[in-house]
């Protein structure tokens, strides 16, 4: 069985300070994890994705996740906000070893930018 | 690349009535596709998953007699949602993974804002 804790359901940071989204992860198999981005009434776009290379994972729009097994986590980070990064963020597990397991989202985290 | 279409993007029917929403898969072959549904301000839960030229598989929960999918193409999937009523009311997203993809690889659709009036 696989699952996806995100610790906050919304995050509120000032225009160019760090972000930080917290994810934790269970699952059977080796996972693989991704963060998936989504702009009000808009649909998902991905934002990087852990398939057992490198833990240290760099997406788009200057966005990256550390993978951490001991830690069962998958945080996103970035450096410097803007304020188009607003949006709703989904944390995503998939079992590589179990055939056609589809994704199971996180419950979301929103993310405000305050100029 | 990579690019999924969901149509219409917006509708609003009475209760009572069917409606139709399509995914497409406009420069890839999609031998799965997935079928989605987000209410407001929650997380996306599936409802299905989409074969070409089989029947879906519905999670459980989800009444496979209300929402009747069809996956006729490699490139097309149709959810019908029967005899709508408000409370299927809720943002329908598709997802398609290209086939011979990574079994994790879902390429998602803009979505489709139900309403049931």
């Amino acid at each position: 069985a696989q699952s996806v804790t995100q610790l906050d359901s919304h995050v509120s940071v000032s225009e160019g300070t760090p972000v930080l989204l917290r994810c934790n992860y269970s699952s059977s198999y080796s996972p693989s994890l991704f963060w998936y981005v989504q702009h009000p009434n808009k649909g998902l776009q991905l934002l990087l994705k852990y398939t057992s290379a490198a833990t240290l994972v760099k997406g788009i729009n200057g966005f990256e996740a550390e993978f951490k097994k001991s830690e069962t986590s998958f945080h996103l980070t970035k450096p410097s906000a803007h304020m188009s990064d607003a949006a709703e963020y989904f944390c995503v597990v998939s079992s590589r070893n179990s055939g056609n397991t589809p994704l199971v989202f996180g419950k979301g985290t929103r993310l405000s930018v305050i100029a | 690349g990579a690019v999924v279409s969901q149509h219409p993007s917006r509708v609003i029917c009475k209760s009572g009535t069917s409606v139709k929403i399509e995914c497409r898969s406009l420069d890839f072959q999609a031998t799965t596709m997935f079928w989605y549904r987000q209410f407001p301000k929650q997380s996306l839960m599936l409802m299905a998953t989409s074969n070409e030229g089989s029947k879906a598989t519905y999670e459980q929960g989800v009444e496979k007699d209300k929402f009747l999918i069809n996956h006729a193409s490699l490139t097309l999937s149709t959810l019908t949602v029967t005899s709508a009523h408000p409370e299927d009311s809720s943002f329908y997203i598709c997802s398609a993974r290209p086939t011979g993809g990574g079994t994790d690889t879902q390429y998602f659709g803009p979505g489709t804002r139900l309403t049931v009036l």
